[in-house]
């Protein structure tokens, strides 16, 4: 059964700062996600990355996926106030199922 | 373009009435999903169809619980007698299902079980 383990699970920072949110999976996976939420909100896609070595990137935040290691990160570079949410890391089931499988989040707080 | 609609996006109800969501997914989308959010389970998917068809309800709580997709713009989910710990925020989300196939979640369906 896949399971989908982020740290941290909160983080306070101040602006300006740098930081990265982990994203280990139990089994083999092809596919990898990012999603933020905002309180109250729906879920918002950031970042799909399908292979080895992937790398993405928009503004503020970076995703990369080693999927030897079965490991996904989010580096968030000098962060602002407006990347305050909870961040979520989903994995994609293998066998052919379009499942996934979340993490329990990491609710980041960005503090002036 | 519009994208995933759920409806009602609160509903306030009494232990053992039946309670209704409703999503249309976005046009052109062949796979719909139901996730559950609460903050002890975290997002849970409870099932998710492809071409209409039910493909894997194995996150089905029990027999309360009942989904379909009478057709590709329309699903209802059904919990029937509703319970308190039923009480969760329900998203439903959709995606054109080909490799990579990134979700897109609707605003979601707040419920209460009092």
């Amino acid at each position: 059964e896949l399971k989908v383990e982020q740290n941290p699970l909160f983080l306070s920072m101040q602006e300006g700062k740098n930081y990265t949110i982990y994203c280990n999976y139990s089994t083999t996976s092809d596919r990898l996600y990012w999603y933020r939420q905002d309180p109250g909100k729906s879920l918002e896609s950031l970042f799909v990355l399908l292979s080895n070595g992937a790398v993405k990137q928009e503004g503020r935040l970076m995703a990369s996926l080693d999927t030897k290691a079965r490991l996904s990160t989010l580096h968030i570079t000098a962060a602002v106030h407006d990347l305050s949410a909870t961040y979520f890391c989903a994995v994609g089931s293998q066998g052919g199922s379009e499942k996934l499988v979340f993490g329990k989040g990491t609710k980041l707080t960005v503090n002036p | 373009d519009a994208g995933v609609i759920q409806s009602p996006r609160h509903e306030v109800t009494e232990m053992g009435q039946e309670v209704t969501l409703r999503c249309k997914p976005i046009s052109g989308h062949n796979s719909l999903f139901w996730y559950r959010q609460t903050m002890m389970r975290g997002l849970e998917l409870l099932i998710y169809f492809n071409n209409n068809v039910p493909i894997d309800d194995s996150g089905m709580p029990e027999d309360r619980f009942s989904a379909k997709m009478p057709n590709a713009s329309f699903s209802t989910l059904k919990i029937q007698p509703s319970e308190p710990r039923d009480s969760a925020v329900y998203f439903c989300a959709s995606s054109t299902g080909g490799p990579g196939g990134e979700l897109f979640f609707g605003e979601g369906s707040r419920l209460t079980v009092l």
